[in-house]
C-alpha cells in the first residue's frame, strides 16, 4: 500500500513565525500536493509539484512557498504564519500516468496559528 | 473550467437505510471521477473511481455510484447504512495535470 506521511499531527505556532510542514511518500511517485481543508469549503489545493524541483500554483498559493529537493518529499512552508493559515493541512500523491490514478492522502496536520 | 457540486454539507440516516450522496460534475472532455471518504482525524481513503470501462462502480464498504453522462451526475449510494458509515464523503473530478477539484463534501449522520 502507498504510504504518505505527515511529519505531524497537531501543531501550534505564532503568528509572524515560518512554519515547515513536511510530507514523505515511498512509492516513488512523481506528483505531490498540497491542500488546504476547511469546513464547507471541502478540499483547496494550494501547490502542485511534478517532478523533483518542479511546482505550480494551485488555487490558494498567497502566503504559501514550496520545496522539493527529492522525489519523496515535499515541503510546505508559511514564510510569515498568520492567524487565517490555521487550518487541516492535507498532503497527498500520485503517479504520473494515467488519469485514473487515484491520489494518495496522509492523515493530515492539523495547524494553530495564535 | 472542471467544477463539482455536493448539495446538503450534513445528511443525516437512519441505520439500515439508503445512503444516498449526490454529485454533479462540469468537464469539458471525459471525466475522471472519485469519491473519498474521511474518517475523523483522518486523511482522504478512495471509495470508488469511474474510469469509463463500466457506468455503474463498486467500491469498497458496500458502496457504489452510477454515471450518467447526460445529467452530468455520479451520485453515491449504499443501500442499508451502518454506523461505521458515519464520516465525510468527497466527490471529484480530474483536471489538467492529473489535479482534483473536490466538491465541498456531506458529512453523514449515522442515526441508531
Amino acid at each position: 500500500d502507498v504510504k504518505v506521511t505527515q511529519s505531524s499531527r497537531y501543531l501550534v505556532k505564532r503568528t509572524g513565525e515560518k512554519v515547515f510542514l513536511e510530507c514523505v511518500q515511498d512509492m516513488d511517485h512523481e506528483n505531490m500536493f498540497w491542500y488546504r481543508q476547511d469546513p464547507g469549503l471541502g478540499l483547496r489545493l494550494i501547490y502542485f509539484s511534478y517532478d523533483v524541483k518542479m511546482k505550480e500554483k494551485g488555487d490558494i498559493p498567497e502566503g504559501y512557498s514550496v520545496s522539493r529537493e527529492k522525489k519523496e518529499r515535499f515541503s510546505l512552508i508559511l514564510e510569515s504564519a498568520s492567524t487565517n493559515q490555521t487550518s487541516m493541512y492535507l498532503c497527498a500523491s500520485s503517479p504520473i500516468t494515467g488519469g485514473t490514478q487515484p491520489q494518495h492522502f496522509g492523515d493530515g496536520t492539523r495547524l494553530s496559528i495564535l | 473550467a472542471q467544477s463539482v457540486t455536493q448539495l446538503g454539507s450534513h445528511v443525516s440516516v437512519s441505520e439500515g437505510a439508503l445512503v444516498l450522496l449526490r454529485c454533479n460534475y462540469s468537464s469539458s472532455v471525459p471525466p475522471y471521477l472519485f469519491w473519498y471518504v474521511q474518517y475523523p482525524n483522518q486523511g482522504l481513503q478512495l471509495l470508488l473511481k469511474y474510469t469509463s470501462a463500466a457506468t455503474l462502480v463498486k467500491g469498497i464498504n458496500g458502496f457504489e455510484a452510477e454515471f450518467k453522462k447526460s445529467e452530468t451526475s455520479f451520485h453515491l449510494t449504499k443501500p442499508s447504512a451502518h454506523m461505521s458509515d458515519a464520516a465525510e464523503y468527497f466527490c471529484a473530478v480530474r483536471y489538467g495535470n492529473n489535479r482534483l477539484a473536490f466538491g465541498k463534501g456531506n458529512q453523514v449522520v449515522v442515526i441508531p
